[in-house]
This record gives C-alpha cells, sequence and structure tokens, in this order.
C-alpha cells in the first residue's frame, strides 16, 4: 500500500526545535516531490514547505522561513521537518504530502499522511 | 496569490446539486498552457485528499459526480448529486506559485 506516515509531534515551548519525520512506503520515493502542510486548531490549510525529488529545489512560506528546514533521504524514503526558534503560531497538525511535479507535468497532492500534532505552548 | 471560495457553507439536501466557487488573485495559468488549481476534500475527522488537479482532471478514485471548470481567475467545482459521504471541508489550492495557498474552505453540510 502507498502509505505516508509521520511521527514526530509533541508538546514544546517557545524557542525550542523540535524534528518532523514522514517515512514513505509503497512507491518510489525518490520519483515525488514533497510538501508539508499544516492545519491549526479550528483553521484551513496552510502550506508550509515543498522540497523536489532531487532536493535542488526548496520552497518555505515567509511565516517559516529561517526557522524551519526541510529535507529528504532517498535512501531512505524518508522526509525530515527541522522546526527551530518554535512559536506559538506554529501550534497545527502536520500532513507531509506526496505529489509528483516536474517542469511540464502536475497531477497533485495525491497521498497524503495521518498527520502529527505540534503544540507550542509556555 | 490570494484564493477566494464562496459560499463558506452550504447545505445541500442528498441527490441535489452543489456547486462552489473559488477566485484567485491573478492568473493561474502556467507556462504550459495548463491551469494550476486543485481542490482538496477534507472529511470529518480525516485527512485532506485530492479531487482535482490542473483544473479539470479528477483524481484517482474520484467518483464522476465531481467536476472542475473554469479558466484564468475563476474557478468551480461541481458535485451533480451530493451523498451522504461528500460532507466536509473543500479547499481548492493553487501550485502554481510559491508560496502555495489555499482558499479558506467550504464547509459543505447534508440536509
Amino acid at each position: 500500500d502507498v502509505q505516508l506516515v509521520e511521527s514526530g509531534g509533541g508538546l514544546v515551548k517557545p524557542g525550542e526545535s523540535l524534528r518532523l519525520s514522514c517515512a514513505a512506503s509503497g512507491f518510489t520515493f525518490r520519483g515525488y516531490a514533497m510538501n508539508w502542510v499544516r492545519q491549526a486548531p479550528g483553521k484551513g490549510l496552510e502550506w508550509v514547505s515543498s522540497i523536489s525529488n532531487t532536493a535542488t529545489s526548496i520552497d518555505y512560506a515567509d511565516s517559516v522561513k529561517g526557522r524551519f528546514i526541510i529535507s529528504r533521504d532517498n535512501a531512505d524514503n524518508s522526509l525530515t521537518l527541522l522546526m527551530n526558534n518554535l512559536r506559538v503560531e506554529d501550534t497545527a497538525v502536520y500532513y507531509c504530502a506526496r505529489v509528483e511535479r516536474f517542469e511540464t507535468a502536475y497531477y497533485g497532492m495525491d497521498v497524503w499522511g495521518q498527520g502529527t500534532t505540534v503544540t507550542v505552548s509556555s | 496569490i490570494v484564493m477566494t471560495q464562496s459560499p463558506l457553507s452550504l447545505s445541500v439536501t442528498p441527490g441535489e446539486p452543489a456547486s462552489i466557487s473559488c477566485r484567485s488573485s491573478q492568473s493561474l495559468v502556467h507556462g504550459t498552457g495548463r491551469t494550476y488549481l486543485d481542490w482538496y476534500l477534507q472529511k470529518p475527522g480525516q485527512s485532506p485528499q485530492l479531487l482535482i488537479y490542473l483544473g479539470s482532471n479528477r483524481a484517482t478514485g474520484v467518483p464522476d459526480r465531481f467536476s472542475g471548470s473554469g479558466a484564468g481567475t475563476d474557478f468551480t467545482l461541481k458535485i451533480s448529486r451530493v451523498e451522504a459521504e461528500d460532507v466536509g471541508v473543500y479547499y481548492c489550492m493553487q501550485p502554481l506559485q510559491t508560496p502555495y495557498t489555499f482558499g479558506q474552505g467550504t464547509k459543505l453540510e447534508i440536509k
């Protein structure tokens, strides 16, 4: 089965760090770009970061730029989001999602994980 | 790019049609000529799921009662006959340029 499983969420204090992981299985991970999308409690969806299949292209939302780092290990079929200097407003469920995306092709975020909850509170 | 959905909620009788509008603050036409606009559904307690990509392409396994249309800056998701399992929040999203942005969401309830 095609699957994405997030882990690493938890309760942290403002200013602290957290590392989220996303384990991929059932598909050729190196063939897909990956996104992190978050959802604050009771709110809508917010794109956080994306990384191309070869990690040569990386982007961040302005709200996390300079604090979060996305990376991937295609040998290990894993995606990581290192979150530094966390703020209360980073509290959310964080989803990883795969996307088949190339310069002339795009097929949407067709597989999502179940999400991992990050709570930032003093 | 700002994405604006309407209505923000709707209540539909099973078997009746439903329509959700999404407007972008600038054209979503890619250099390839394709329109970069997705629709996602988040059912209660679940992760989002892809319904439509590139404006009008149904994702694998999506029933044909769902259809996407539109061009440029105005888009529509239509459900030809709403079923009970269609409840949830529908989001449009532009993947044309970063930061990728979602609409506010439209909550669909069953009457």
